[in-house]
């Protein structure tokens, strides 16, 4: 099956520091990637559509200015988490959707911890 | 709108018991595809089936079968002799690409099978 990555896979940070989280599709070119957060023993929470060469499409709540995201490529697209504080802490998720199967692929997920 | 149940929080069984995941779905596309996702404890999701609307045909792929009714709007997910490295979070999902449809896939609150050895 396709493979996404996705980096880092874990990464602590002081509160008030920038994060990138960078997520690549390594065999397919994505045009829609999803950026998801993850709350411990919860589904999860769909942040944002990234389509590729254009700004990406933010659910409602959440903060465009505070995660921002760029999908530079078709391959790669990238999550910065501004300002981090304590409760942004949490597990996020990347994917790149296939087509024409509208199959999700997903990367392993960066657990981010802001101390 | 698009909507996703899973009823059953948590699934606790033990080895080589069958099991069967529910998953009940609404969408107003007459067109439209369904995932199963699993995301073990490293946390990693994992595809496993994608079943388009109108492939009612159900799938069996070793322990793992599928039985997609579109009568009853359920695609339900059975693990046959279930084992422990069975243990994860399974996510149903629903695509409606179509017909105006959002691509945005719409997830399921999950189920939390354990199984006990």
């Amino acid at each position: 099956g396709a493979v996404v990555s996705q980096h880092p896979s874990w990464v602590i940070c002081k509160s008030g520091t920038s994060v990138k989280i960078e997520c690549r599709s390594l065999d397919f070119q994505a045009t829609t990637m999803f950026w998801y957060r993850q709350f411990p023993k919860q589904s999860l929470m769909l942040m944002a559509t990234s389509n590729e060469g254009s700004k990406a499409t933010y659910e409602q709540g959440v903060e465009k200015d505070k995660f921002l995201i760029n999908h530079a490529s078709l391959t790669l697209s990238t999550l910065t988490v501004t300002s981090a504080h304590p409760e942004d802490s949490s597990f996020y998720i990347c994917s790149a959707q296939a087509e024409p199967s509208y199959e999700q692929y997903f990367g392993p997920g960066t657990r981010l911890t802001v101390t | 709108a698009q909507k996703v149940t899973q009823a059953q929080t948590e699934i606790s069984v033990v080895e080589k018991e069958d099991v069967t995941l529910d998953c009940v779905y609404e969408t107003r596309d007459t067109t439209y595809y369904l995932f199963w996702y699993k995301q073990p404890p490293s946390g990693e999701l994992v595809f496993l089936i994608r079943r388009n609307s109108f492939d009612e045909q159900n799938e069996i792929s070793g322990r793992y079968s599928w039985n997609f009714q579109k009568s009853t709007s359920s695609f339900n997910f059975t693990i046959t002799a279930s084992q422990v490295v069975d243990s994860a979070v399974y996510f149903c999902a629903l695509t409606a690409p179509w017909s105006g449809g959002s691509y945005i896939p719409t997830f399921g609150r999950g189920t939390s099978l354990i199984v006990h050895p």
